[in-house]
């Protein structure tokens, strides 16, 4: 079965520090990747995409994530941390079954808190 | 540059009532779809559409009824509101070339709450 897990619930980190963001995939073929944040009250935002070539990409905000074939992982991460990065994000991979309809599986998302 | 617009932004239903939730983008996006966002679960899919006129269950359609008479509008129906229903709603719609590996745009969701 296709799936996406993050397996922690909330990442706390202090500003300026790096942060990490986790995120493991099963589905058959290859993985097409997305990372989203969400912040309170509002839609999901697109921050990222892995589909092919490089396995470190980079996106929105100064975040990027690498991915990781043989862990079948795709991480999010950031160098320095700020406060305003505190919100909730979902990672996501496109569902290979039925592709050619762009629908999306999410994992149950993270939250992210940095403190001053 | 709207993208996707939800209305209404909040409601409070009563059990056994109805009512549409609207969804309109302005990118000419083939592909729209449902979400729900319940508290700790992710996003669980209800319906989507690649397509003016053509329309599909996702994960969890009971209870629901959706339409796409047009590429721009996306209304999903509530029929008999259950407190089950109580949720987060999103619509979403993403660009169509290229095999579905286009990001997905959101609105900014309709709050609900059935009593």
């Amino acid at each position: 079965a296709q799936s996406v897990a993050q397996p922690e619930d909330q990442v706390n980190v202090a500003e300026g520090n790096p942060l990490t963001v986790k995120c493991t995939y099963s589905v058959s073929g290859n993985p097409y990747l997305f990372w989203y944040v969400q912040y309170p009250n509002r839609g999901l935002q697109f921050l990222l995409k892995y589909i092919t070539g490089d396995n470190l990409v980079k996106g929105s905000y100064g975040f990027e994530a690498e991915f990781n074939k043989s862990q079948t992982s795709f991480h999010l991460k950031k160098p320095s941390a700020l406060v305003s990065d505190s919100a909730l994000y979902f990672c996501a991979v496109r569902d290979s079954i039925t592709s050619n309809t762009g629908k999306l599986i999410f994992g149950q998302g993270t939250t992210l808190q940095v403190k001053p | 540059n709207a993208g996707v617009t939800q209305t209404p932004k909040f409601r409070i239903l009563k059990i056994g009532q109805s009512m549409t939730l609207q969804c309109t983008q302005d990118m000419n996006h083939n592909y729209m779809y449902w979400y729900r966002q319940d508290p700790g679960m992710g996003l669980k899919l209800i319906y989507y559409s690649v397509g003016a006129g053509i329309t599909d269950k996702g994960e969890v359609p009971n209870g629901y009824n959706v339409s796409r008479s047009t590429t721009e509008d996306f209304p999903l129906r509530l029929e008999l509101a259950a407190p089950s229903q109580t949720s987060v709603y999103f619509c979403a719609s993403s660009y169509s070339r290229q095999g579905g590996n286009q990001p997905q745009h959101f609105g900014d969701g309709t709050r609900l709450s059935i009593l």
